[in-house]
């Protein structure tokens, strides 16, 4: 079945950059989402993909996409504390029609 | 409303006990969709509506789950006789028509004891 991996933690130090990565291996993925959960709250969309590109950039967010190695990652420029979060990768694909399978989400913890 | 909004955001039950949980999606969104979230993992599928009908239901766990959205609005998650593996954060998004977002609630925590 379609599979979503993350590593669980990375740390990083404020004003750094941190960069999340991320796997699947539905090779019909048409979108990936990068989404971010703080503590006791639900999921905040950050930004999304079509497979047919290989990067977006949104303010302090760039996301990369190689298609060929199913590899997508998140990078974060100049790293804040309100970044700390737990950050989900997610997918659809033709296989999985309009439901959202997800990682099982990166914590990022940002100290001083 | 301004966002997708679910109540309660916290339900105590017993095992054994019905129960529902509401979600009100943002206005005009076709799509609306219902996840499971266990601790320390991503959220699960359950159960997706376009409009009153429900798309796909293949994540329902079991005949225990039912999920209605009789007015293409607001939806009902209904979990009959609760189990203790039943406890989780259920999480629902809506999406406009031909959308490629979907808007999180906050979910509701259900305990089960």
């Amino acid at each position: 079945g379609e599979d979503v991996e993350q590593s669980l933690f990375l740390s990083v130090r404020e004003g750094d950059s941190s960069v999340i990565n991320c796997t699947y291996t539905d090779s019909s993925s048409t979108y990936l989402y990068w989404y971010k959960q703080e503590p006791g709250a639900g999921l905040q969309l950050l930004t999304y993909i079509f497979s047919n590109m290989d990067m977006k950039q949104d303010q302090r967010l760039t996301v990369l996409l190689n298609k060929k190695d199913k590899h997508l990652s998140l990078r974060i420029a100049d790293t804040q504390t309100g970044d700390s979060a737990i950050y989900f990768c997610a997918e659809i694909s033709i296989l999985t029609a309009d439901k959202l399978i997800f990682g099982t989400g990166t914590r990022l913890q940002v100290f001083p | 409303g301004a966002g997708v909004s679910q109540t309660p955001s916290n339900k105590v039950t017993e095992k054994g006990k019905y129960v529902e949980l509401r979600c009100d999606p943002i206005s005009g969104h076709t799509a609306l969709y219902w996840y499971r979230q266990s601790l320390g993992q991503g959220p699960e599928f359950l159960i997706y509506f376009q409009g009153t009908g429900a798309a796909d239901d293949s994540g329902l766990p079991n005949d225990r789950f039912f999920a209605v959205r009789p007015e293409g609005s607001v939806s009902t998650l209904k979990i009959q006789r609760t189990e203790r593996g039943d406890s989780a954060v259920y999480l629902c998004a809506s999406s406009p028509e031909g959308g490629r977002e979907a808007f999180f609630g906050q979910g509701t925590r259900l305990t089960v004891v």
